[in-house]
């Protein structure tokens, strides 16, 4: 069964620093990979998707990469602001066909001013 | 504006009572599913469908009930809640198997 891992549960950091969230999965046979954000009582904005040929992703200051041998992918934040605080899900899709997410539990990043 | 709606955002209801927390998206997705979101256990696909009349169970499936009858909504069902049934929950809509967007969740607390 799939297990996805994120490492820390929580990062403080101060404002303009860039930062690396790490997600670990166990079976390496995945579709794709979506990183999360969360904002507090409310639901999941899609970030960033992975397809399982890709290395990497980027969106503004935002960069995912995807190392599928290895079960990692990162989430690289530049120049941190106290708007990206929020806790940050990684889930993986499991082989074509399938449609199930499985997530980790998150990181909760806290941006200090 | 695409989107995905969930009604009710907050329901507080007795053990037992019959409930149905209905999602709708309007972006014409063939996949849609449903997820709780429990401290410590992250979140957990409780049931997906692939598209009209096509469901099946995700990994904790126990005590719900869905259908799929129109493309567009895909309603939770609980016939008989019970407290360990408090949680928030998420419904997720995706195109075949690429982004999923989630709605804004519905936070149930049973008695």
């Amino acid at each position: 069964k799939q297990e996805v891992t994120q490492i820390p549960a929580a990062l403080s950091v101060p404002e303009g620093e860039n930062l690396v969230l790490n997600c670990s999965f166990t079976d390496s046979a995945i579709y794709n990979l979506q990183w999360f954000r969360q904002d507090p009582g409310k639901g999941l904005t899609s970030l960033l998707l992975i397809q399982s040929s890709q290395r990497e992703q980027t969106s503004g200051r935002l960069n995912a990469s995807l190392d599928k041998s290895s079960g990692r992918s990162t989430l690289y934040i530049a120049a941190s602001q106290p708007g990206d605080s929020a806790t940050y899900l990684c889930a993986v899709l499991a082989g074509a066909g399938s449609y199930q997410l499985t997530f980790g539990k998150g990181t909760k990043l806290s941006v200090i001013p | 504006e695409a989107q995905v709606t969930q009604n009710p955002r907050y329901l507080i209801t007795v053990t037992g009572k019959k409930l149905t927390v209905t999602c709708s998206q309007n972006m014409n997705h063939e996949y849609m599913s449903w997820y709780r979101q429990d401290p410590g256990l992250g979140l957990r696909q409780i049931y997906y469908s692939m598209n009209v009349e096509v469901t099946d169970k995700g990994d904790v499936p126990e005590g719900y009930k869905v259908s799929r009858k129109e493309k567009r909504n895909f309603p939770l069902i609980l016939e008989s809640p019970s407290p360990n049934q408090t949680s928030l929950y998420f419904c997720a809509s995706s195109p075949t198997q690429n982004e999923q967007f989630f709605g804004p969740g519905t936070r149930l607390t049973v008695l």
